[in-house]
């Protein structure tokens, strides 16, 4: 069964703080790899998502992710963390080939802090 | 604004009673998925609406049941409530018929079982 791990399950820096946020999933197959961002009172958000090709991906805000297949990770990272960076960061997974909307395998999250 | 309406925002119930959530799809959307987010924890998938016909399930007891309306309306009920059902219950819309995973939630309703 797929499973996401998130290995950070609160981080606090200090603005101007780069940030990394650690992924990794466990499928054996191909699978399409997603971070959601929840700011506190508020919906899931996409940060971003990679489906194939390049295994940088950019997303909203600044935030980038890289796909490294053979560690089947996909770690969150943002240069300089800004106070409204604030929230809780999901890594999901869903496989490919279960539809556009297959069901999303979410790790357990990691609430940011960012003091100003 | 999420798109997805959820209602109601919070509510409170008994174990043993029965409760309704009901989600407004984004406008467009046709495919309703329900996640439980217990405190603490990432979503976790329930089930999914496609057609008025429940598609996916994941790992939850009979106990939880939905539906979808012609209008793509969904509402999960859960019957005989235990007090580990309290959680925050997630509503996220999709379009069936696009190729980008764009899945749309809601703030949630915020569920007490006391």
């Amino acid at each position: 069964a797929q499973s996401v791990s998130q290995h950070n399950h609160h981080v606090i820096l200090s603005e101007a703080a780069s940030l990394e946020l650690g992924c990794n999933y466990s499928y054996g197959g191909t699978v399409n790899l997603f971070w959601y961002v929840q700011y506190p009172g508020q919906h899931l958000q996409l940060l971003l998502k990679y489906f194939s090709g390049d295994p940088l991906v950019k997303g909203i805000k600044g935030f980038e992710a890289e796909f490294i297949k053979s560690k089947f990770s996909f770690n969150l990272r943002k240069p300089s963390v800004q106070w409204s960076d604030t929230a809780e960061y999901f890594c999901a997974v869903n496989a490919p080939g279960s539809g556009n909307t297959g069901k999303l395998i979410f790790g357990q999250g990691t609430t940011l802090q960012v003091k100003p | 604004d999420a798109g997805v309406t959820q209602s109601p925002t919070h509510l409170i119930k008994t174990r043993g009673q029965q409760v309704t959530l009901r989600c407004s799809p984004k406008s467009g959307h046709d495919t309703v998925s329900w996640y439980q987010q217990a405190l603490g924890q990432g979503p976790q998938f329930i089930f999914q609406y496609y057609e008025e016909e429940e598609r996916q399930r994941g790992n939850f007891p009979d106990r939880f049941s939905g539906h979808q309306f012609p209008n793509y309306s969904s509402e999960l009920n859960v019957n005989a409530l235990l007090l580990g059902d309290s959680a925050l219950y997630l509503c996220a819309s999709s379009l069936e018929s696009a190729d980008n995973y764009g899945y749309t939630f809601g703030s949630g309703t915020r569920l007490t079982v006391v």
